[in-house]
């Protein structure tokens, strides 16, 4: 099976602008979750989707939204960047409830 | 919220030595992974041990639900080793991990 995708792989935005990122999950995986990895913050987790609906939200602003799609593929949003929004955005899929977590490769954002 | 801490922060050995990395938690989780962080950003899978032990080659993990506690083994450690180690626990069941500060492990030739 392939992994999960994540697209772009990086990404430079201006402060202000918003984003859109992709993650693809490995086929059959229905639940996608988001995680957001800064040298000052490590691994933080943003929310998570399961059959287009969100389970679980982090502490975050809601400048940070997503979506996931009837395929199972979820986008994320962020609004109304800021610089403190430059990180590297994971994505995971599993196929439900505390199963094992696959990561997808990444999307480096920097903001200026 | 539950803690996850991770002990050492920092390991520097030399090629060929044994190391153990130590996971501990606050409550009890339903899931228990350990992930090895290329340098290139992607969180490799080396574990899902939300109890017992298991190993894979060089590697080998056991995790003590009772006493909120996880040991990451590496044997005859290799350059390819170095980065960082991340244990990352599960308690609610809607996937949202929480992650420990991590080990960051160098291997010297």
């Amino acid at each position: 099976k392939a992994g999960v995708t994540q697209t772009p792989r990086y990404l430079i935005k201006t402060r202000g602008q918003q984003v859109t990122l992709s993650c693809s999950p490995i086929s059959g995986h229905r639940s996608v979750s988001w995680y957001q990895q800064t040298p000052g913050q490590g691994l933080q987790f943003l929310f998570e989707y399961f059959s287009e609906t969100q389970r679980n939200k982090g502490n975050f602003p809601g400048r940070f939204s997503g979506r996931q799609f009837s395929n199972s593929r979820s986008e994320m949003n962020v609004s109304t960047l800021e610089l403190g929004d430059s990180a590297l955005y994971l994505c995971a899929s599993s196929e439900g409830n505390s199963y094992e977590q696959y990561f997808g490769p990444g999307t480096r954002l920097t903001v200026t | 919220g539950i803690q996850v801490e991770q002990s050492p922060p920092d390991l520097i050995l030399q090629e060929g030595a044994n190391s153990t990395l130590r996971c501990n938690f606050s409550d009890s989780v339903n899931n228990l992974q350990w992930f090895h962080q290329n340098p290139w950003g992607q969180l490799i899978n080396l574990f899902y041990i939300p109890s017992g032990t298991k190993q894979n080659g060089r590697l080998s993990a056991t995790t003590v639900a009772t006493e909120r506690y996880s040991l990451l083994y590496i044997s005859s450690s290799q350059t390819t080793d170095s980065g960082v180690y991340f244990c990352a626990v599960d308690r609610g069941g809607y996937n949202k991990l929480i992650f420990g500060a991590g080990t960051r492990l160098a291997v010297h030739p």
